[in-house]
């Protein structure tokens, strides 16, 4: 069955501090994965899109990760501000017109 | 310009209206999608639409009907919906609705709040 699962479901940091928010999946065949970041009452938002052969890949303090082999990513809000609060969705293109979307972690940033 | 818009931004419609919401991008994009979106939940295919021809319809009731009138406009018919249809309903776009690189990155717009009464 293709799944995306994402972990923590919900994360509380302090401004400034670094995070990493983790996305598994099994969906197969595999196309790509983006990272989407979702503010409150808003549109998610696309952060970045990863292949099968990238493995990191940056936008400003979100850096992405990809491992094909175990079917995990990860994203690392590094020096995380107010702003960062918002729901970060890992969405998995599979083959065909496949897309499956995780349920999203929570991020909580406190001043 | 980069932007999906969607009106209206809230709405709320009693079980016996009619109502209609409308999505419009001016990217290009030759696919365009209906999400709808519950509270901490992510967003759940509704429609795609890809050359203005429907592609994609995830057994959605028939009182949510789409239309693609041209490649820049969706709209979303609604007639007779119930208290468990109130939630966020976004539009997206993209190029083109084959994998990979950018050309299925979706743009979202911001959304319509949908309240049935």
């Amino acid at each position: 069955k293709n799944q995306v699962e994402q972990s923590p479901q919900s994360l509380i940091i302090l401004e400034g501090k670094n995070c990493t928010l983790q996305c598994n999946y099994t969906v197969s065949p595999f196309s790509n994965l983006r990272w989407y970041k979702q503010d409150t009452g808003r549109g998610p938002v696309s952060l970045t899109i990863m292949t099968f052969s990238e493995n990191t890949k940056s936008n400003g303090r979100y850096t992405a990760t990809l491992d094909a082999d175990t079917k995990q990513s990860s994203l690392h809000i590094t020096a995380s501000q107010l702003s960062d609060s918002a729901s970060y969705i890992c969405v998995v293109r599979g083959g065909g017109f496949k897309t499956i979307f995780g349920a999203g972690t929570r991020l909580f940033v406190k001043a | 310009d980069t932007e999906v818009t969607q009106t209206p931004k809230h709405l709320v419609m009693g079980m016996t209206n009619k109502k209609s919401l409308k999505c419009e991008q001016h990217m290009g994009h030759r696919a365009m999608y209906w999400y709808k979106q519950k509270a901490k939940k992510p967003p759940e295919l509704m429609f795609v639409y890809s050359y203005e021809k429907l592609s994609i319809n995830e057994s959605v009731p028939s009182r949510f009907s789409p239309e693609c009138p041209n490649s820049s406009l969706l709209n979303l018919h609604l007639h007779a919906l119930q208290p468990e249809d109130s939630a966020l309903y976004l539009c997206a776009s993209s190029q083109g609705f084959l994998a990979g690189d950018n050309w299925d990155e979706q743009y979202f717009g911001p959304g319509t709040r949908l309240t049935v009464t």
